[in-house]
């Protein structure tokens, strides 16, 4: 089955430290790959996706992230944290023979301290 | 250029009411998609619609919801008898094309629905 999973629910970080979200999909056919993040009170934003081509992917705010298909992965990172990125971060799928729908993990909290 | 928009932003129903949410996707955007988020939880799929015509409802419940998207205004969402589980954030996407495109959904603001 289709499915997307993201290993850390909660993450605290200090203000310039480097953050890694885990992110891991099942699936063996063609994907796209999305992170989203939801700042609070506010709608989901797209941060980047990857559809083909270069796995290291750059997305807004300093945000990349690397597609390594041998792992299923797609691990998001930003060297440098602010507080202004405490926010919930989603990784999505859109697989092949799934029509459009997009298959979120559970999400990530990350908690951006001063 | 406006986004996707739904609207009401906060529902409060009680049990056995219906409730009906409406989205208006981005301009230009014939393609909605509109996903429920449980507290603590992501995202989950729930129908895909194009214009008059539904494309994929694996991810509806059998019983009391139902969605359309008329040819003219927006998208509708409607959840009938609700019970306290339905109780969650019910968000709208929009995307300009259809499958196996380079196409991202744009997420409107969500409706928070509270059944009491």
């Amino acid at each position: 089955a289709q499915s997307v999973s993201q290993h850390n629910h909660h993450v605290i970080l200090s203000e310039a430290a480097s953050l890694e979200l885990g992110c891991n999909y099942s699936y063996g056919g063609t994907v796209n790959l999305f992170w989203y993040v939801q700042y609070p009170g506010q709608h989901l934003q797209l941060l980047l996706k990857y559809f083909s081509g270069d796995p290291l992917v750059k997305g807004i705010k300093g945000f990349e992230a690397e597609f390594i298909k041998s792992k299923f992965s797609f691990n998001l990172r930003k060297p440098s944290v602010q507080w202004s990125d405490t926010a919930e971060y989603f990784c999505a799928g859109r697989f092949s023979g799934g029509y459009n729908k997009l298959i979120f993990g559970a999400g990530t909290r990350l908690a951006v301290h001063p | 250029n406006a986004g996707v928009m739904q609207n009401p932003r906060h529902l409060v129903r009680r049990r056995g009411q219906e409730a009906r949410l409406r989205c208006s996707p981005m301009k230009g955007h014939s393609h909605v998609y509109w996903y429920r988020q449980l507290p603590e939880e992501g995202l989950k799929f729930m129908v895909y619609l194009q214009k008059e015509n539904i494309i994929d409802e694996s991810g509806m419940p059998k019983e009391r919801f139902s969605a359309e998207f008329p040819k003219e205004g927006p998208s509708i969402l409607r959840i009938q008898q609700v019970v306290r589980g339905d109780s969650a954030a019910y968000f709208c996407a929009s995307s300009p094309r259809a499958i196996l495109s380079q196409e991202t959904q744009y997420f409107g603001p969500g409706t928070r629905l509270l059944v009491l």
